[in-house]
């Protein structure tokens, strides 16, 4: 059984360009959530897509922007990179509401994006 | 607002000696509470988790926790720690409404001595 895999690893860009970054949850999971990292810190939520639609998001500009498929599979788009943008960029996926129903994210290895 | 506070950034400890990890929150109600641990250039694997019942947690790889709601803590504790234990260790906080979001600590990070 796959888990939540991303791509790619590693991403070089510049300031001012655009990236996308892909997710494929954990088979059997319907709802991804997308979480960065910055170095020495804890993950952030971004936002977290559920049926295709974006459920819930966090402090983060419109430049960060998502969607999800209808396999569940997911893409984080980020325009205009700013130098802070570099980070760990991490997908978790769960199935449903987490809480409610007491069940688990499950996080991916994560993409490294720099931003030079 | 909710949030959580991991005070030791660094923790070194001898193999086989125990570890205690420390993790405080801010939240009125109960959270829910999160142990998470990630291996340089892996993502975070959960370790334990808190929704209800028992206070005292069980987790994998010999982990435990325990929530004191007087304390606002949810330390994590191992009485036996092996050199593939040093990582960093995240501890997270999660709320039912309205939020699916997990808000995490900024970690701390365990070095383990031969």
């Amino acid at each position: 059984d796959a888990g939540v895999t991303q791509s790619p690893t590693h991403l070089i860009k510049t300031r001012g360009q655009q990236v996308t970054l892909r997710c494929s949850p954990k088979s059997g999971h319907d709802t991804v959530s997308w979480y960065q990292q910055a170095l020495g810190q804890g993950p952030q939520f971004i936002f977290q897509y559920y049926e295709e639609e974006e459920r819930q998001r966090g402090n983060f500009p419109d430049r960060f922007s998502g969607h999800q498929f209808p396999n569940y599979s997911s893409e984080l788009n980020v325009n205009a990179l700013l130098l802070g943008d570099s980070a760990l960029y991490l997908c978790a996926s769960s199935l449903g509401q987490i809480f409610l129903y007491q069940e688990t994210q499950y996080f991916g290895p994560g993409t490294r994006l720099l931003v030079l | 607002a909710q949030s959580v506070t991991q005070p030791d950034i660094h923790i070194t400890v001898s193999e086989g000696a125990s570890l205690e990890l420390r993790c405080n929150y801010s939240y009125g109600a109960t959270p829910y509470l999160f142990w998470y641990v990630q291996s340089p250039g892996q993502g975070l694997q959960l370790l334990l988790k808190y929704f209800s019942g028992d206070t005292l947690v069980q987790g994998i790889k010999g982990f435990e926790a325990e929530f004191k709601r007087s304390q606002s803590s949810f330390n994590l504790r191992k009485p036996s720690v092996h050199w593939s234990d040093a990582a960093e260790y995240f501890c997270a906080v999660g709320r039912l409404d309205s939020s699916y979001k997990l808000i995490f600590g900024s970690g701390t990070r365990l070095l383990v001595r031969p």
